[in-house]
């Protein structure tokens, strides 16, 4: 079935350093692919997606692109601020009219100044 | 500011109580979702609602009781919980139930349980 492999964390970084977080998926078709982060006490919130091959999702200084040949949706930001501390989830939707999201294990950030 | 409402955001509970959580969204979503959370892990689905009525109960205990009482509400009732029920619970919605959707879900920002 679909699932989602992600980096386990926790990963610690001085600010401005270069962040990435790696995520590879298997899927029986062609999903839409998001990248969900969660900061201390709050819910989920979507980062970026992508729906196709190719496609490069961004908001926030942070990217991921859609790598159907790698089947991998890596996150990446080239600065990362204090603020950026979170957990961030990679997440798939399935197939069929389920609604249901197959979501990572999460990687937790932590910047320090 | 999160377009899904949750109340209460804590909730201390004994495990003979009756308590209900509940979330409200105002964005014509026709999916509405209850997750439940542990801390550092990925929410686990329990229940969805499609167009006002279940489509998905994930084997959930009978403690928890969802309802859908319109299109933008959704409740979660709670009765005889166990210490092990102690999470953060999650409420989301979408615009509809699709494969292989790319409409992503809007989260709110929980309501976090305790059962003593």
């Amino acid at each position: 079935g679909d699932s989602v492999t992600q980096m386990e964390g926790p990963v610690t970084l001085s600010e401005e350093a270069f962040l990435t977080i790696n995520c590879t998926y298997t899927a029986t078709g062609y999903p839409s692919l998001f990248w969900y982060v969660q900061y201390p006490g709050e819910g989920l919130q979507l980062l970026l997606k992508a729906t196709k091959a190719d496609d490069k999702g961004s908001n926030k200084g942070f990217e991921a692109t859609y790598r159907k040949e790698t089947t991998s949706f890596h996150l990446e930001k080239g600065s990362v601020q204090v603020s950026d501390s979170a957990v961030y989830f990679c997440a798939l939707p399935t197939r069929g009219n389920t609604g249901k999201l197959i979501f990572g294990q999460g990687t937790t950030l932590q910047v320090k100044p | 500011d999160t377009e899904v409402t949750q109340t209460p955001k804590h909730l201390v509970m004994g495990m003979t109580n009756k308590k209900s959580l509940k979330c409200e969204q105002h964005m014509g979503h026709r999916a509405m979702y209850w997750y439940k959370q542990k801390a550092k892990k990925p929410p686990e689905l329990m229940f969805v609602y499609s167009y006002e009525k279940l489509s998905i109960n994930e084997s959930v205990p009978s403690r928890f009781s969802p309802e859908c009482p319109n299109s933008s509400l959704l409740n979660l009732h709670l009765h005889a919980l166990q210490p092990e029920d102690s999470a953060l619970y999650l409420c989301a919605s979408s615009p509809e139930v699709a494969d292989y959707s790319n409409q992503p879900q809007h989260f709110g920002d929980g309501t976090r349980l305790s059962i003593l």
